[in-house]
């Protein structure tokens, strides 16, 4: 079965800094991986995904996120941060079968920028 | 194109009472999701259809808990006499086909008192 570990519920780095948020997970299929982000209120953006082909993938608002199949890791970066990345992000992983709709959602890391 | 659309955004109902839930996918997507978040955690899958079949209805959390496709267009989401345990953002994905991405609608946030 398929699962997903979002270590840490809650990351706090200043405007600027490196945004890494950790992601590992567990399938017994090739994985095809996601991360989303969730502002208040609002319902999921997909940032990027891995499906097959190159493991680094890079996203949307200068996110990426590199595939390592031997530590089964999806760890979300961005060399920089920035205010408006205040929110929350969730990594999944599909259930299977090729579909990206049908999916296995981490419980969330809230991501604070400071000033 | 103005992506997934769910109605209503907020629902506030008193224990025991019905609910339903309607979402609207992106013209011609096939398939259609839906999904339960709590507070504090992530999204949980919960049916799905493909076009106005349901593929999948385990997941859903009871009984209570039914949902509709019937042209293969928009869908509902029925829960029956309602439980304070119920309350939760209910969010509905849609994606093309098999294999493509799902884009998800803003969700309906219920509350049960």
């Amino acid at each position: 079965a398929q699962s997903v570990t979002q270590l840490g519920s809650h990351v706090s780095v200043s405007e600027g800094a490196l945004v890494l948020l950790r992601c590992n997970y567990s399938s017994s299929v090739p994985p095809y991986l996601f991360w989303y982000v969730q502002y208040p209120n609002q319902g999921l953006q997909l940032l990027l995904k891995y499906t097959t082909g190159a493991t680094l993938v890079k996203g949307i608002n200068g996110f990426e996120a590199e595939f390592k199949k031997s530590e089964t890791s999806f760890h979300l970066t961005k060399p920089s941060a920035h205010m408006s990345d205040a929110a929350e992000y969730f990594c999944a992983v599909s259930e299977g079968g090729g579909s990206q709709g049908n999916l296995i959602f981490g419980k969330g890391t809230k991501l604070s920028v400071k000033p | 194109d103005t992506g997934v659309s769910q109605d209503p955004r907020h629902k506030i109902t008193k224990r025991g009472q019905n609910v339903t839930f309607r979402c609207d996918p992106i013209s011609e997507h096939n398939r259609l999701y839906w999904y339960r978040q709590t507070l504090g955690q992530g999204p949980e899958f919960l049916t799905y259809f493909q076009n106005e079949a349901q593929l999948e209805k385990s997941r859903l959390l009871s009984d209570r808990f039914s949902a509709e496709r019937p042209k293969g267009s928009f869908s509902t989401l029925e829960i029956q006499r309602t439980e304070q345990g119920d309350s939760a953002m209910y969010l509905c994905a849609s994606s093309q086909k098999e294999g493509t991405e799902a884009f998800f609608g803003q969700g309906t946030r219920l509350t049960v008192v």
